[in-house]
């Protein structure tokens, strides 16, 4: 199965500060994705790429940046990290087409106080 | 937007019996992807499938691409199978977009 690294796993941020969610993906797939999830709105998709130096925003971008240096890596940066960014953070990667599975890291647990 | 229904959201049964789990979108989907989510864990995909029917183990997925609705059927379920079932969508137009619903809860006792 297709390997996502992401770290760290957990983060306790100052509300202010700079945060970055690293992902690495060993797989050569053209596709990243970031996701946050929190109780009650399910996984809701962030920024995601198409390949190195492309990123896109998804539908919820605001407060958010996103970089693809390479194929393999792709980063969620918070500038000014804020309390209503505390979630859970997935990161996923997948090729393109329609039988194409999509697989996603561990997760990084961020908490901005 | 873009929107992903799953039904129902939640659902208890008893070791053995069968599960059947709908998933309906706003719009054409080229490719649609199940996942399973212990709390706590990440998502593990249980089956890609954009079109017709496809098996894995117990599991079956459904997609019927025109009527904009797929399902998951799970057969003589076990307690391991509680978790969170979700289903995401991938829109047309070659776009990379991955749209979740907000997943069926799947708890099965003895």
């Amino acid at each position: 199965e297709a390997a996502v690294t992401q770290s760290p796993r957990n983060k306790v941020a100052v509300t202010g500060g700079k945060v970055t969610l690293s992902c690495n993906q060993t797989n050569n797939h053209n596709n990243m994705y970031w996701y946050r999830q929190d109780t009650g709105h399910g996984l809701r998709l962030i920024h995601y790429s198409y390949g190195a130096g492309s990123t896109e925003k998804g539908d919820i971008p605001d407060g958010y940046k996103a970089s693809r240096p390479s194929q393999e890596n792709f980063s969620l940066i918070l500038e000014l990290a804020t309390p209503s960014q505390t979630s859970v953070y997935f990161c996923a990667s997948g090729d393109a087409g329609i039988n194409t599975e999509v697989f996603f890291g561990k997760g990084t647990r961020l908490t901005v106080v | 937007g873009q929107q992903v229904q799953q039904s129902p959201a939640s659902l208890v049964l008893q070791e053995g019996e069968n599960a059947e789990l709908q998933c309906n979108f706003s719009s054409t989907a080229t490719r649609l992807q199940w996942f399973y989510q212990r709390p706590g864990g990440s998502l593990v995909s249980l089956l890609s499938n954009p079109s017709g029917t496809k098996h894995t183990g117990r599991l079956t997925s459904t997609t019927v691409t025109k009527e904009r609705r797929g399902s998951l059927h799970i057969s003589s379920s076990q307690i391991t199978d509680s978790g969170t079932y979700l289903c995401a969508m991938g829109n047309q137009g070659g776009s990379a977009k991955l749209i979740f619903g907000e997943g069926t809860k799947l708890t099965v006792s003895s």
